[in-house]
């Protein structure tokens, strides 16, 4: 089955830095979403993002699908961003069934 | 607000004792998941349902059961808990299941097994 990666696996920042989460994924894929896991477990879904550019707010995401990976800009970082970030596929043979990175444990110090 | 609800939040039970969890949701989503998140690992999907049509993972156990009475609601039945199925349970629902879709999660349930 299709491979999620994700980097960093942790990831320390002050309040205000900027970060880069990235996501590679072993091949095509028809959906890509991510997500951020909240200190309380609930998964939110930050963006669904098969492939291009999309922008909310201080977080942005960009996936080039030909070259299987995606990428998630947090900027201006505060505390309540830290959790676990996921980024999930679909890929050709599933259409259901998502496919989940190990995610990226984000912490942001006050 | 259109969304998906899971009741309880925090469930404790007996080692062997029966326990149903319970996801319900306003979106009118044709589909509904069943995932199983253990501590610091991905979300592992259980089984689905697109409709009443039931769709069971390959490396589910036979412990983990699920009925969907209506389009809203859907139950997690775990018929002998044992002490490795503590864990998150996650409900996510989405409009199909044969084109890509966004997923909507739930809040999840945390169970704990003693």
């Amino acid at each position: 089955g299709i491979q999620v990666e994700q980097s960093p696996p942790d990831l320390i920042l002050q309040e205000g830095a900027n970060s880069t989460l990235r996501c590679n994924f072993s091949d095509s894929v028809n959906n890509l979403q991510w997500f951020h896991q909240n200190p309380w477990g609930q998964l939110i879904n930050l963006f669904y993002i098969p492939s291009g550019t999309k922008q909310n707010g201080r977080l942005s995401a960009t996936t080039v699908a030909t070259e299987r990976y995606s990428l998630l800009y947090i900027s201006s970082s505060q505390t309540t961003d830290s959790g676990v970030y996921f980024c999930a596929v679909h890929s050709g043979g599933s259409n259901y069934k998502l496919t989940f990175g190990k995610g990226t444990l984000l912490t942001v110090n006050p | 607000d259109a969304m998906v609800i899971q009741n309880p939040r925090y469930q404790v039970t007996q080692f062997g004792k029966p326990v149903t969890l319970s996801c319900s949701q306003t979106l009118n989503h044709n589909v509904m998941y069943w995932y199983q998140q253990k501590s610091s690992q991905a979300p592992k999907l259980l089984f689905h349902y697109y409709d009443k049509d039931f769709n069971n993972e390959a490396d589910t156990p036979d412990n983990f059961q699920s009925r969907r009475p209506n389009t809203s609601f859907c139950f997690l039945d775990i018929r002998s808990p044992g002490l490795g199925d503590a864990a998150m349970y996650l409900c996510a629902t989405s409009r199909e299941d044969r084109s890509p879709d966004t997923q909507y999660f739930g809040p999840g349930t945390r169970l704990t097994v003693l």
